[in-house]
């Protein structure tokens, strides 16, 4: 266990649906990263927060995707009408500005 | 663009053995760091090294060490006495910013 934790752990939803995750990092660590990550491959970036500010979005983030990071803490990442494309396990992961990045367990997605 | 390739999908090794996998990255930056993750299956990505590239002496953690070679830009890890526990896949990755690039990773089988 890194001390990362996500909820879920896992989700199913129809297609359409708008579906929210949980990363709750390491108390003192103040950048976080969502990644996504389909089967056989390496994980993508989505995007990263320094604090409660949004730095880098990837253009993998499509309009329909959203994260917060309020007060710096705990963040979400939101996926609004769901595809099946959209299957995959989102990772997240913090660091401090030193550390090395530390993943959680992922949400694995499942989009029917 | 920062890239980093991995060759061998898949590795198997006999247990108590020594292993080798291979990386090969390809970065503009002038100071950047390698790490090697693993992976088991469903379980959550864990960090097994970290070289800094400005520093010449190869970073070793227990059973784990790498080659690293910065002219050529690889960057293999060394398995030593493999163990049951050691198979998962193995991700090689290189931090550009603010995000880690990944290659594909390579599946270590461990055969008792």
């Amino acid at each position: 266990d890194t001390g990362v934790s996500q909820n879920p752990r896992h989700k199913i939803t129809k297609r359409g649906q708008n579906v929210t995750f949980r990363c709750d990092p390491i108390s003192e660590h103040n950048r976080l990263y969502w990644y996504r990550q389909t089967l056989g491959q390496g994980p993508e970036f989505l995007t990263y927060f320094q604090n409660e500010a949004q730095l880098e979005k990837s253009r993998l983030l499509s309009d329909r995707f959203s994260a917060e990071r309020p007060k710096g803490s705990f963040s979400t990442l939101e996926i609004q009408r769901t595809e099946q494309g959209d299957s995959a396990m989102y990772l997240c992961a913090t660091r401090t500005e030193q550390e090395t990045q530390y993943f959680g367990p992922g949400t694995r997605l499942l989009v029917l | 663009a920062q890239t980093v390739t991995q060759s061998q999908p898949e590795m198997s090794v006999q247990e108590a053995e020594t292993v080798t996998l291979s990386c090969t990255y390809d970065t503009s930056e002038s100071d950047y760091y390698l790490f090697w993750y693993k992976q088991p299956p469903s379980r959550q990505m864990i960090l097994v090294i970290r070289q800094e590239a400005y520093k010449q002496q190869n970073a070793t953690e227990n059973r784990f060490s790498v080659n690293f070679q910065k002219a050529a830009k690889s960057f293999s890890l060394k398995i030593s006495d493999s163990q049951l526990g050691d198979a998962a896949m193995y991700f090689c990755a290189t931090d550009s910013n603010y995000q880690l690039i990944w290659g594909a990773g390579t599946k270590l089988i461990i055969k008792p």
